[in-house]
């Protein structure tokens, strides 16, 4: 079973911030990782796929990188709206999630 | 517009199997472009995974649930299946189906549209 572990699990960051979330894999997984913010309550939306490639309608304030086992989410200036949890997926094999990070204001 | 809807009950007694469905509309189950999978939610936990299916019948499955997970389609209504055996407290979650499109020209899948959620409490 592939094991997906983000870093950190909590973030605090204040509006304006770059942040960058962490997401390693237990094994190589090529480029099959996907990015999804959750707001409370809400389901998740996707904001990357493929390690890189930007969802429709997603602000290019949000990319990503990575290949084989280790991978980033950034975020550059921070909006009131980025605050929620992010998780990481792999796709090469199931689909597991990562344990989420939440990102809160400082 | 692509949309998705849980039903079934949401109390399932200890043991029991817990079964749902998902509706879908403005897409196909049998489309050659996605997966169609279940995702829960654990009160106050991260997302996991459950499985798919893919519109020639193929199933994937979380190794953890694998054991106790059906998952299933019926083309001619449009629809696909959740059935999780054998159920416990642990099992109560939120339930979510989804639409999983594939990458395109190489493999792996990402997802795009989410139903809204189907909260199961396993109690008796």
């Amino acid at each position: 079973d592939i094991q997906m572990t983000q870093s950190p699990s909590s973030l605090s960051a204040s509006v304006g911030d770059r942040i960058t979330i962490t997401c390693r894999a237990s094994q190589s997984i090529a480029n099959c990782l996907n990015w999804y913010q959750q707001k409370p309550g809400k389901a998740p939306k996707v904001l990357i796929y493929a390690t890189s490639s930007l969802q429709s309608d997603v602000p290019s304030r949000f990319s990503g990188s990575g290949s084989g086992t280790d991978f980033t989410l950034s975020i550059r200036s921070l909006q009131p709206e980025d605050f929620a949890t992010y998780y990481c997926q792999e796709s090469y094999t199931s689909g597991t999630f990562g344990q989420g990070t939440k990102l809160e204001i400082k | 517009q692509v949309q998705l809807q849980e039903s079934g009950l949401g109390l399932v007694q200890p043991s029991q199997t817990l079964s749902l469905t998902c509706r879908v509309s403005g897409d196909s189950v049998n489309s050659a472009d996605s997966h169609w999978s279940w995702i829960r939610q654990q009160p106050g936990k991260g997302l996991e995974w459950i499985g798919s299916v893919y519109r020639s019948g193929t199933t994937d499955y979380s190794p953890s649930l694998k054991s106790r997970v059906t998952i299933s389609m019926e083309a001619s209504q449009n629809v696909f299946y959740l059935k999780v055996s054998s159920v416990t407290a642990a099992d109560t979650a939120v339930y979510r189906c989804a639409r999983a499109p594939r990458y395109r020209a190489q493999s792996g899948f990402y997802v795009d549209i989410w139903g809204q959620g189907k909260l199961v409490t396993v109690s008796s």
